[in-house]
């Protein structure tokens, strides 16, 4: 499978806790976003890399949240001090700045961590 | 800043009858905009998506969506969906950098026999 793949799918934690998740972009993407997805509602942007650098991070990300992309390949998204409003489906996403690529800048999902606070 | 405003949470409609998802947008740049599905335990799927050329769009599995840029409005039809099509839809836009994608609260479409 050559997909974006994410771990854990599920992650259930008590209030206070800290997590970290992980994404494994498509090989050679070179943008990596991730997205926060509650009940009823579509994804929320959260934050993007090219390569090993942090672009752009939303408002959403409190200062509890934390994402790194060290080598340019696989991201992890950390979350401390858990709060149950942080209760949601983390999605991760990659895709290919790369000229001539027929899929530029279209963005390939993973199937998301369900994180539950208690 | 861009904004999209999926009118109808819900749309229940019978198996091969037509039916029609709203969207609409708000930006102040130039947009791409973009259909995602996600079926039941699945992750999100590209469904179609506008960049440039044609106002009318198509995916593989018949539906269709119209870029109107002077009604702001991006709606994706299809004129026979089937029971595979349950799904939830969401409508998407980003800028031309694409650095991020604003998506839609999405529609559930619920197909009846």
């Amino acid at each position: 499978d050559t997909g974006v793949s994410q771990d854990p799918r599920h992650k259930i934690t008590k209030r206070g806790q800290n997590v970290t998740f992980r994404c494994d972009p498509i090989s050679e993407h070179n943008r990596l976003y991730w997205y926060r997805q509650t009940l009823g509602q579509g994804p929320e942007f959260l934050t993007y890399f090219q390569n090993e650098a942090q672009l752009e991070k939303s408002r959403l990300l409190s200062d509890r949240f934390s994402a790194e992309r060290p080598k340019g390949s696989f991201s992890t998204l950390e979350i401390q001090r858990t709060e149950q409003g942080d209760s949601a489906m983390y999605l991760c996403a990659s895709s290919s700045t790369l000229a001539g690529r027929t899929s530029y800048n279209e963005q390939f999902f993973g199937p998301g961590t369900r994180l539950t606070v208690l | 800043a861009q904004s999209v405003t999926q009118l109808d949470s819900q749309v229940p409609v019978f198996e091969e009858a037509p039916v029609e998802l709203r969207c609409n947008y708000s930006s102040s740049v130039s947009v791409y905009l973009f259909w995602y599905v996600q079926y039941p335990n699945q992750g999100l799927q590209l469904l179609l998506k506008y960049l440039s050329g044609s106002t009318l769009v198509e995916s593989i599995n018949g539906f269709e969506a119209e870029f109107n840029k002077s009604q702001t409005s991006f709606h994706l039809r299809k004129p026979s969906v089937h029971i595979s099509d349950t799904a939830e839809y969401f409508c998407a836009v980003s800028d031309s950098s694409a650095s991020k994608i604003i998506f839609g609260s999405g529609t559930r479409l619920s197909i009846r026999p």
